[in-house]
């Protein structure tokens, strides 16, 4: 298995632009993460899905941001519209099942938002 | 409130020198806890874990890990450190009451020859 894959790898855009973060877990997994690290707030869990379906997006920042997981093999991120602030590192990674198993990192999705 | 503590931004040691990494952890219930490294432009890696059994946990590269459930802590160790060590170390707990896995703030480890 090649991992997980996160696409693109950088991304820059303009402030209010839509911007689409996508991810394709390793073949097997049931658990998929949204993480953002910033030099700021560090590494912070944006949502969780189980078996396609989330779980907990209590750490979705605002109404700008979005996630789907549409079937097993692929999830987004959606930021709409996008602020400078949103600029970070944006990791997706997957584990068997839920948090007590080892998770997979991609290798993220740089983004800044200018 | 859940919460993991790293208390050095960046630990220093001498190549072939034992190194520490130290974590403290807060979760209500039984912990899991995870020690993950980072080296740049990269994902975290898993480097080992803690569920329950031995409170010594050996993992990749030579790392290990003790459970300390009375200090409430669980700090990495290795008896002979590399240069190629040199990376972002990230402690993070959890447990089945909460839920979900906390990352610690990381800890820069510099190797030097």
């Amino acid at each position: 298995d090649a991992g997980v894959i996160q696409s693109p790898r950088h991304e820059v855009t303009e402030m209010g632009q839509e911007v689409t973060l996508r991810c394709k877990p390793i073949s097997g997994h049931n658990s998929l993460f949204w993480y953002r690290q910033t030099m700021m707030r560090g590494l912070e869990l944006l949502i969780y899905f189980n078996n396609n379906v989330p779980i907990d997006d209590s750490g979705m920042p605002e109404d700008r941001f979005s996630a789907k997981m549409p079937n097993a093999s692929f999830s987004t991120l959606k930021i709409q519209p996008s602020e400078p602030r949103d600029s970070a590192v944006y990791f997706c990674a997957s584990s068997l099942e839920g948090f007590n198993t080892e998770a997979f990192f991609g290798q993220g999705t740089r983004l800044t938002v200018v | 409130a859940q919460s993991v503590a790293q208390p050095e931004d960046q630990v220093n040691v001498a190549e072939g020198n034992p190194l520490t990494v130290k974590c403290t952890y807060s979760v209500s219930g039984n912990p899991y806890l995870f020690w993950y490294v980072q080296y740049p432009n990269r994902g975290l890696q898993f480097l080992l874990k803690y569920i329950t059994g031995d409170n010594l946990v050996k993992g990749s590269y030579g790392f290990e890990a003790e459970f300390n459930k009375s200090q409430t802590s669980f700090h990495l160790k290795k008896p002979s450190a590399l240069v190629s060590d040199s990376a972002l170390y990230f402690c993070a707990s959890g447990s089945g009451n909460t839920g979900k896995l906390i990352f610690g703030q990381g800890t820069t480890l510099q190797v030097k020859p």
